[in-house]
């Protein structure tokens, strides 16, 4: 099945930009997705970037794939202490059952500095 | 986006009793809904997937006996983890969305804020 590997802890200082990187391993993710937890909420879909394209970019998000090395990292532009949170990366993957479902990393705790 | 309320966010029981933790869709039906689990420093995990109406589909490792899955309306589904343990402290989670079609993008599919269980 689908292995999602991050680092778990990031820390910046306001107004820097923030990259964290993920691998995977299934190569037959269609989707592959950015999720944001802040404590006490949901995890919230940032963004996600279809297979076959190799940017993408939304706001002071950018996403950026390359499917060669298997690798895909979400940039935040200018990040606010708002920023500071824990961020999943996710593959598209099936269930047991057949569904589409996630496969998810350990997610990578943002911290950001004033 | 759409809201799923996960209810309790915290609980902590004793080892031997069980637990109900409840999600709901607030505003659109929830034909299908996931359950996770997530181990401290490790990834989410699917549990199961349940559809309105019928039984849940188990992940190889995970016990249906132990963790009972009930999703008998279009906006409410329980996972109850029974004679809880120490082991089975856990973050749990759960994400539902619209429509039985399995193809659907994952785009569709909204979270809870998730349960922390600690059993003692």
């Amino acid at each position: 099945g689908e292995d999602v590997e991050q680092s778990l802890f990031l820390s910046v200082r306001e107004g820097d930009s923030s990259v964290i990187n993920c691998t995977y391993t299934d190569s037959s993710s269609t989707y592959l997705y950015w999720y944001k937890q802040e404590p006490g909420a949901g995890l919230q879909l940032l963004t996600y970037i279809f297979s076959n394209m190799d940017m993408k970019q939304d706001q002071r998000l950018t996403v950026l794939l390359n499917k060669k090395d298997k690798h895909l990292s979400l940039r935040i532009a200018d990040t606010q202490t708002g920023d500071s949170a824990i961020y999943f990366c996710a593959g598209g993957s099936y269930s047991n059952s057949g569904y589409s479902t996630l496969t998810f990393g350990k997610g990578t705790m943002l911290l950001v500095s004033p | 986006g759409a809201v799923v309320s996960q209810h309790p966010s915290r609980v902590i029981c004793k080892s031997g009793t069980s637990v109900k933790i409840e999600c709901r869709s607030l505003d659109f039906q929830a034909t299908t809904m996931f359950w996770y689990r997530q181990f401290p420093k490790q990834s989410l995990m699917l549990m199961a997937t349940s559809n309105e109406g019928s039984k849940a589909t188990y992940e190889q490792g995970v016990e249906k006996d132990k963790f009972l899955i009930n999703h008998a309306s279009l906006t409410l589904s329980t996972l109850t983890v029974t004679s809880a343990h120490p082991e089975d402290s856990s973050f749990y989670i759960c994400s539902a969305r619209e429509g039985r079609r399995r193809g659907l993008t994952n785009t569709e599919a909204f979270f809870g804020q998730g349960t922390r269980l600690t059993v003692v």
